[in-house]
This record gives C-alpha cells, structure tokens and sequence, in this order.
C-alpha cells in the first residue's frame, strides 16, 4: 500500500463553520506534512510531524490546527477561515529517517471557504 | 530562507527533448526532488539527486550541481500526456527533522 487518503476530497464552509481534513497512510511513515497549495503555484509547507510531534509550523495563522492522532493518521482542523484561505490541501508522507526518499503525496482536500 | 527558480512556463514539441532548469539557495540541504503535477491532481515523484552528476530513469534524467545550487530535469521522446507542472523541490534540514521546499514550478506544454 503506497497511498495517503485524504477525505475530503471537496469542501465548502462558511467563514463561521469549524471542519476537519483528514489524512492517512500505511506504509510505515514516520513523518507527515501539510501543505497549502492555490492556483497555478507551487505546494507550500504548513506544517510537519516527526514521530506524532509538530516539529515545524511555517508561521501558520491559529485558525489552522493540526492534530496527529498516530502514526497514520493527519488532521487538519478548521475555524473561522477567510475566503483567501480556498486552496488545495495536500497531505504527505515520508521515512522519517531516511532524508533520500520521496514524499508520496495525497489526491488533496480541495476547500472554498465562502 | 530559501530560493527556488524555475521558468514559469515552457512548450515543446511531440517527441523532442525538452530541458527545465532549477536553481536554488538553501541552508542544510539533503537532495533535491523533481515532480511531476497534472492539473487537479497530487504531485508524484519522477527523481531524487544528492550527490553532483545525472541520474537517469528511462526518459527522465536529473542532473544536480550542489557548488552551483543548480539542477535540470530532461525529458526525452516527449509525448502529449507529459504536459503538466514540474516541481523542483528542495529536502532542508539536519537529517532528522526535513522540510521538502517546492520552487515555483515549471508549466510544460507539448504540441503535436
């Protein structure tokens, strides 16, 4: 199994409404990541967990909260967004311990925040 | 902080060869990746480089120059389902803990 599920695949909420992504994988992966990504431009990294441990937070506003339940599963909790924050969501995953292999990448959370 | 350059957009031509070019600046670097993203989709892995010289996977190839901070992606025998994003990105960090940064993307698209 080298996939990371990611539900949902769409999203619309209202700037009041508080929501979770959810991300998962089962290959044994030891770090997990978030990233943002809008039209036309690059993935950009949110968030990072090594070991069920944030250990980076790319100067995220609050009103995005992740959660690492276990070594498989990602959230991505939700509250009181702004229309600029409709993007992509990208969820990945990676050996931990081993900086030389790829990233296998989720399908993505496409959100509109309305 | 980190720079990641490629060219916004390129085309080429059904079964040439097309060239992307990828240059960075990053503190603690661990290899750089190349990937590949069709509209509406998840990135996917096409190479990794971490040491200087050419990696070759069927009709890609990578090449990486770490003194130069330099990388480019060759596409041979290109066909029509190779229009997509490519994405240089960059593994930052100390081996324990990794951030894999994405240059800002190159658009290809093939002609007939």
């Amino acid at each position: 199994d080298t996939e990371v599920t990611q539900t949902p695949k769409h999203l619309v909420m209202g700037m009041t409404n508080k929501k979770s992504l959810k991300c998962e994988q089962h290959m044994g992966h030891r770090a997990m990541y978030w990233y943002k990504q809008k039209a036309k431009k690059p993935p950009e990294l949110m968030f990072v967990y090594s070991y069920e441990k944030l250990s980076i937070n790319e100067s995220v506003p609050s009103r995005f909260s992740p959660e690492c339940p276990n070594s498989s599963l990602l959230n991505l909790h939700l509250h009181a967004l702004q229309p600029e924050d409709s993007a992509l969501y990208l969820c990945a995953s990676s050996h931990e311990d081993r900086a030389n292999t790829e990233a296998f990448f989720g399908q993505g959370t496409r959100l509109t925040v309305v | 902080g980190q720079n990641i350059d490629q060219p916004t957009e390129m085309t080429a031509t059904e079964g040439a060869i097309v060239q992307i070019n990828c240059t960075y600046q990053t503190s603690g670097f661990n290899g750089l990746f190349w990937y590949q993203q069709h509209a509406g989709e998840a990135p996917t892995f096409l190479s990794y480089n971490v040491l200087d010289g050419l990696e070759e996977k069927g009709r890609f190839s990578s090449f990486l120059s770490r003194s130069k901070g330099y990388s480019y992606l060759l596409l041979k025998e290109l066909q029509m389902k190779d229009s997509a994003s490519y994405l240089c990105a960059v593994i930052e960090g100390d081996g324990a803990t990794n951030k894999l940064i994405f240059g800002t993307g190159t658009l290809l698209a093939v002609q007939p």
